[in-house]
């Protein structure tokens, strides 16, 4: 079993639609959470760090249960620019180097 | 101003042939990471350098993984008899202060070198 799981779709939505990516980590040691997204063949981009209290950014809104060890990402009036693979990922606690530990991604396809 | 770069961007291998995979971090950034991310996966963690000093090497698959950071700034990934499970990109990432610090800092990626081994 992976430690970070996430759906990996596609999740083929119209434009303008709201979708919610979700995902569970399985060491109770992670500390940092975040959302990096990856264009197809391109470099994974932080796309937004998670925080307790949720955070939001634009039309994205990055939630995070440290009890269920669960995080979401809400994609509200998807463009078509949105497509790609998010992934989710989290990193351990200090004395840690500092590595990332990656989701599997989940694929959008926002179509016109 | 400049990112991380990474040579060469895509490279054929024949089986058992070595190969070396360069990464050119962010001037000044402490911080280096590898990544080998498989087709439809995400990446997954191969080894860390702080500095000079290659402080975690846990990700390398086998033996015949080694990279190296001589002068703690350009780095290179060796793969020596390479294999058709090596095929991959390679991820090069590097953050500007040292992974102990309690704070997170974002890692900034290169593009990759994508490794075929036929």
């Amino acid at each position: 079993r992976k430690e970070v799981e996430q759906d990996p779709g596609p999740f083929n939505v119209p434009e303008g639609a709201t979708v919610a990516f979700n995902c569970t980590y399985s060491n109770s040691a992670s500390q940092s959470f975040f959302w990096y997204r990856q264009d197809c063949r391109k470099e994974p981009k932080l796309l937004m760090s998670v925080y307790s209290s949720g955070n939001e950014d634009g039309r994205f809104t990055a939630q995070l249960n440290r009890a269920s060890q669960y995080i979401s990402l809400l994609i509200r009036d998807s463009k078509l620019s949105d497509s790609a693979t998010y992934l989710c990922v989290v990193s351990h606690g200090s004395g840690n180097t500092g590595k990332l530990i990656f989701g599997q991604g989940t694929t959008l396809q926002v179509k016109p | 101003g400049a990112g991380v770069s990474q040579s060469p961007r895509y490279k054929v291998a024949k089986r058992g042939q070595d190969v070396a995979l360069r990464c050119d971090p962010i001037s000044g950034h402490v911080s280096l990471f590898w990544y080998q991310q498989a087709l439809g996966q995400g990446p997954e963690f191969l080894t860390y350098f702080q500095n000079e000093a290659q402080l975690d090497k846990s990700g390398l698959p086998s033996d015949r993984f080694f990279a190296e950071r001589p002068e703690g700034s350009v780095s290179t990934l060796k793969i020596q008899r390479t294999q058709q499970e090596d095929s991959a990109v390679y991820l090069c990432a590097s953050s500007p202060v040292g992974g102990t610090d309690r704070s997170y800092n974002e890692q900034f990626f290169g593009p990759g070198t994508r490794l075929t081994v036929l």
